[in-house]
């Protein structure tokens, strides 16, 4: 599968606690996503990433959201001393950018990652 | 602060009907505009994607439409099956392709 992957496909933790999911791309795109979905609701941008240079991280929730993509290939996003309210979906999407920071491109997303914070 | 609207939030048609998807968006300095399939539980499935300098695309059974000047895009539906049934987002682009989803559509097509 060439696909977007996203691991897990589903946490259940404890308020308090850490967590860290994983976001593998497809393999020859630059640029990639970070997304946050509660039910009902569409999805809303947390952070992007174009090679390993995180452009735009303004949007994430709060300063216990963090995200890092190293070597621009896989990322991670972290959650620390999780609450209730972060129970939700987390969406990773990728994309081929061609041109600078202003083009666009059709982005692909993964499967997500379910939290549910007890 | 770019708004995107999506109207009606559900939709229940007969299996053969066509139909119209709504999405207004208050900021129309957009790059493009993009719609989207989510099945239950699952992640988005990119339909079509409309850049700012055009004004339709079609797919299949599927054309998109854009008016930046009224800041809004529908998404026709032609001869729908119940396989149609999800819910179908629109997404307005901004710099850095930033997207801003709308709430989206619940749609279901019944047999």
């Amino acid at each position: 599968d060439t696909g977007v992957s996203q691991n897990p496909r589903h946490k259940i933790t404890k308020r308090g606690q850490n967590v860290t999911f994983r976001c593998d791309p497809i393999s020859e795109h630059n640029r990639l996503y970070w997304y946050r979905q509660t039910l009902g609701q569409g999805p809303e941008f947390l952070t992007y990433f174009q090679n390993e240079a995180q452009l735009e991280k303004s949007r994430l929730l709060s300063d216990r959201f963090s995200a890092e993509r190293p070597k621009g290939s896989f990322s991670t996003l972290e959650i620390q001393r999780t609450e209730q309210g972060d129970s939700a979906m987390y969406l990773c999407a990728s994309s081929l950018g061609s041109g600078g920071p202003s083009s666009t491109d059709t982005q692909y997303f993964g499967p997500g990652t379910r939290l549910t914070v007890l | 602060k770019q708004e995107v609207t999506q109207i009606p939030a559900a939709l229940s048609v007969p299996e053969g009907e066509n139909l119209v998807l709504n999405c207004s968006f208050t900021d129309s300095a957009i790059y493009n505009l993009q719609w989207f399939r989510q099945d239950p539980g699952k992640g988005l499935t990119s339909l079509l994607l409309i850049q700012s300098s055009q004004r339709e695309q079609t797919s299949g059974r599927l054309n998109a439409s854009l008016d930046k000047s009224s800041g809004r895009s529908t998404l026709y539906i032609a001869a729908s099956q119940p396989g149609d049934s999800a819910t179908y987002l629109c997404a307005a682009s901004h710099a850095g392709n930033m997207l801003t989803f709308g709430g989206g559509t619940r749609l279901m097509v019944k047999p």
